[in-house]
C-alpha cells in the first residue's frame, strides 16, 4: 500500500496567517490526491481533488500543488472558520490511504 | 442533490458481525461508486472499500478476508458486512461517493459510531 506522511501533524496560527500543509507519498501518485477538511463532529468534508483543482464552493483561499509524492495544501489568509483537522488522501492505487491529518488551530 | 445517511445498530458484541446500511437520497445508486470508510476514536480515516453496480469492487487487504459491500437498487441503499469483529473494529463508519470511480469521495453520510464490546 502506498503509504502517505503528512507534516505537520498540528499547527496553531493567527487569523489573517498562511498555513501550509504538506504530503510526501512512499512512491509516486501523479495528482491523484485530494485533500478534506474535517471538523470535530463532521464527516471530512472535499476540498481539492486532482492536487489542485478546488471542489465546488470550497473557499478561494484554500489552494493545492504538487504531483509526484510530494504535495502541498496552502491557507492564504487563515479564517476562524478554517479550524479543523485537514486530510490527504491518494485514490492512485488501491487500496486508498489518508495522510494522517493536520489539525490547524487558531490563536 | 445527493445525500446519504448510515444505519445500523451501535453496539456489536466481539467475534459477531457489523452490518450497516447507507440510504441514497437524491439520486441513483445505479449511477455511481459507494465507499466505506472508517475512523477509530481520536484517529485518521482509514478506507475499507467500494462496490459499483456492475459488480466492480475492491476492498482493504487489511479487511478483506472479512468484509463485503453489497447494492440494493430496489431500496437505494448500500451495505456494509464486517464479520468476527474485535475491539479494533470499534469506529465511525461513514459511507461515502466516488461520483465517476476516480477515487474522488466528493458526497458523505454523517457517519455512525459502532462499538465492539461485550
Amino acid at each position: 500500500a502506498i503509504q502517505i506522511t503528512q507534516s505537520p501533524s498540528s499547527v496553531s496560527a493567527s487569523t489573517g496567517d498562511r498555513v501550509t500543509v504538506t504530503c510526501r507519498a512512499s512512491r509516486s501518485v501523479g495528482t491523484y490526491l485530494a485533500w478534506y477538511q474535517q471538523k470535530p463532529g463532521e464527516a471530512p468534508k472535499l476540498l481539492i481533488s486532482g492536487a489542485s483543482a478546488l471542489h465546488s464552493g470550497g473557499p478561494l483561499r484554500f489552494s493545492g500543488s504538487g504531483s509526484g509524492a510530494d504535495f502541498t495544501l496552502t491557507i492564504s489568509r487563515l479564517q476562524a472558520e478554517d479550524s479543523a483537522t485537514y486530510y490527504c488522501h491518494q485514490y492512485y492505487d488501491f487500496p486508498y490511504t489518508f495522510g494522517g491529518g493536520t489539525r490547524v488551530e487558531i490563536k | 442533490q445527493v445525500h446519504l445517511q448510515e444505519s445500523g445498530p451501535g453496539l456489536v458484541k466481539p467475534s459477531e458481525t457489523l452490518s450497516l446500511s447507507c440510504t441514497v437520497s437524491g439520486g441513483s445508486i445505479s449511477s455511481y461508486y459507494w465507499n466505506w470508510i472508517r475512523q477509530a476514536p481520536g484517529k485518521g480515516l482509514e478506507w475499507v472499500g467500494f462496490m459499483h453496480i456492475r459488480g466492480n469492487n475492491d476492498y482493504n487487504p487489511s479487511l478483506k478476508s472479512r468484509v463485503a459491500i453489497s447494492l440494493d437498487t430496489s431500496k437505494n441503499q448500500f451495505s456494509l458486512k464486517l464479520t468476527s469483529v474485535t475491539a479494533a473494529d470499534t469506529a465511525i463508519y461513514y459511507c461515502a461517493r466516488d461520483p465517476v470511480g476516480g477515487g474522488v469521495l466528493d458526497v458523505w453520510g454523517q457517519g455512525t459510531l459502532v462499538t465492539v464490546s461485550s
